[in-house]
């Protein structure tokens, strides 16, 4: 089975700065898709980033990009510029290649200080 | 386009009560997910449906879980006999295509059982 691990529980920056979240996962399959998503507040997650293993190239997204580092089987997040609006739980997902769930990591809070 | 709405937004019930939540999705959108939040968890997959028909179930969902999507519109999902371990965020979820597509999600409906 399929797990993700997100090893920060909390992490805080100042607005403006850089930050990184990390995730880990653990696959025995080749084919997959991995995802970062924002649940603010108001609990409605938000698809931030996604990411096709087969793609070596690592995806970007305005201020939010990924390290997709396959042979270690990790895929951390960075937020640039980062703003207020940044604050919420962030979640690393994983789905199999023609499944259709999403596994999901425990999640890391992040809080953007003025 | 005005999103996946679930309601209600919170529901508290007692130990042994039944219960029932809805969720529309997005009109166009053939795929329908329900996920459960506990706290400080990632969200976990519970079952979803392609059209009307439903394609696979989690083994977290016991025979005390139903979920139903009649003419591949809204979907509900019943809770029968209702345990304080039933507790949690029942999310939903809708995106037009498989294969690594954005989900929607909507805000949740928790659920607290007393």
């Amino acid at each position: 089975a399929q797990t993700v691990t997100q090893s920060q529980p909390e992490m805080s920056v100042q607005e403006a700065e850089t930050v990184t979240l990390s995730c880990t996962y653990d696959t025995s399959e080749s084919n997959y898709y991995l995802f970062w998503y924002k649940q603010p507040p108001s609990r409605q997650m938000i698809l931030v980033i996604r990411q096709e293993a087969y793609k070596q190239q690592n995806a970007t997204e305005n201020r939010f990009s990924v390290n997709f580092q396959k042979a270690a089987k990790s895929f951390s997040l960075k937020i640039s510029d980062s703003q207020l609006g940044d604050t919420a739980m962030y979640f690393c997902a994983f789905e199999d290649f023609g499944n259709e769930k999403l596994t999901f990591g425990t999640g890391t809070r992040l809080t953007i200080i003025p | 386009d005005t999103g996946v709405s679930q309601n209600p937004r919170h529901k508290i019930t007692k130990r042994g009560q039944n219960v029932t939540f809805r969720c529309d999705p997005i009109s166009e959108h053939n795929r329908l997910y329900w996920y459960r939040q506990t706290l400080g968890q990632g969200p976990e997959f519970l079952t979803y449906f392609q059209n009307e028909a439903q394609l696979e179930k989690s083994r977290l969902l016991s025979d005390r879980f139903s979920a139903e999507r009649p003419k591949g519109s809204f979907s509900t999902l019943e809770i029968q006999r209702t345990e304080q371990g039933d507790s949690a965020m029942y999310l939903c979820a809708s995106s037009l295509r498989s294969g690594g597509e954005k989900l929607f999600f909507g805000s949740g409906t928790q659920l607290s059982v007393l």
